[in-house]
């Protein structure tokens, strides 16, 4: 069966510090893979997608990017985290099936101090 | 662009009542539409779907939702809510975009006393 790993499952970082969170699917090949960002009160908004290896779709513009250097591997980063960067990154994968439907990973809880 | 709207940012109900979770959609094409449930600190759990077959769907944990296109509506509902029902629950639209992403609500949490 497929599985979705994150992590870290919270982190705590000061403003200007680098960010890195990782995420790992396992059980399917060349899934569609995803990052979303929780706030309070707002939903979900999609930040980046990626349909195959080095290929990185951006839906919002913001202090963040992603990069997938393997199939199955997607990783959310930045270079300066501003406070406005705070919140709940889930990821997610999908097998790009007319559906849609996207599996969630259990979500990394960023807080910039 | 598909969008969906979830009326009521909060829901309490008592244990062993009817659950109801408003979501209206909009749409240009037929919808694939979502429920997911989350609990505190936890990612998503798709509940149930609809793919455009049967109008009514069933899903986990008890809960269905019935398509009704004529009210642009995707309602949840569960006969007799349980205390493990409480958490926030997310209504989504595919984005027909070829790239399965979908677009979600801002969610409905659901509150249930005993």
């Amino acid at each position: 069966s497929q599985t979705i790993h994150q992590w870290p499952a919270t982190l705590v970082q000061p403003v200007g510090s680098p960010l890195s969170l990782e995420c790992t699917v396992e059980g399917t090949s060349n899934p569609n893979l995803y990052w979303y960002r929780q706030a309070a009160g707002r939903g979900l908004q999609l930040l980046f997608y990626s349909v195959g290896i080095g290929q990185i779709s951006s839906e919002v513009p913001q202090n963040l990017s992603a990069s997938r250097p393997q199939d199955r591997q997607f990783i959310l980063s930045s270079k300066k985290l501003l406070l406005s960067d705070s919140g709940f990154y889930l990821c997610a994968w999908g097998q790009g099936s007319f559906t849609g439907e996207l599996f969630f990973g259990e979500g990394s809880r960023l807080t910039v101090l | 662009a598909q969008s969906v709207t979830q009326l009521g940012s909060h829901v309490s109900v008592s244990e062993g009542a009817l659950v109801l979770l408003r979501c209206n959609y909009s749409s240009s094409v037929p919808p694939y539409l979502f429920w997911y449930v989350q609990y505190p600190n936890q990612g998503l759990q798709l509940l149930l779907k609809y793919t455009s077959a049967a109008t009514l769907v069933k899903g986990i944990n008890g809960f269905e939702a019935e398509f009704k296109k004529s009210e642009t509506s995707f309602h949840l509902t569960k006969p007799s809510a349980h205390m493990s029902d409480a958490a926030e629950y997310f209504c989504a639209v595919r984005v027909n975009s070829g790239y399965s992403t979908l677009t979600f609500g801002k969610g409905t949490m659901l509150l249930v006393s005993p």
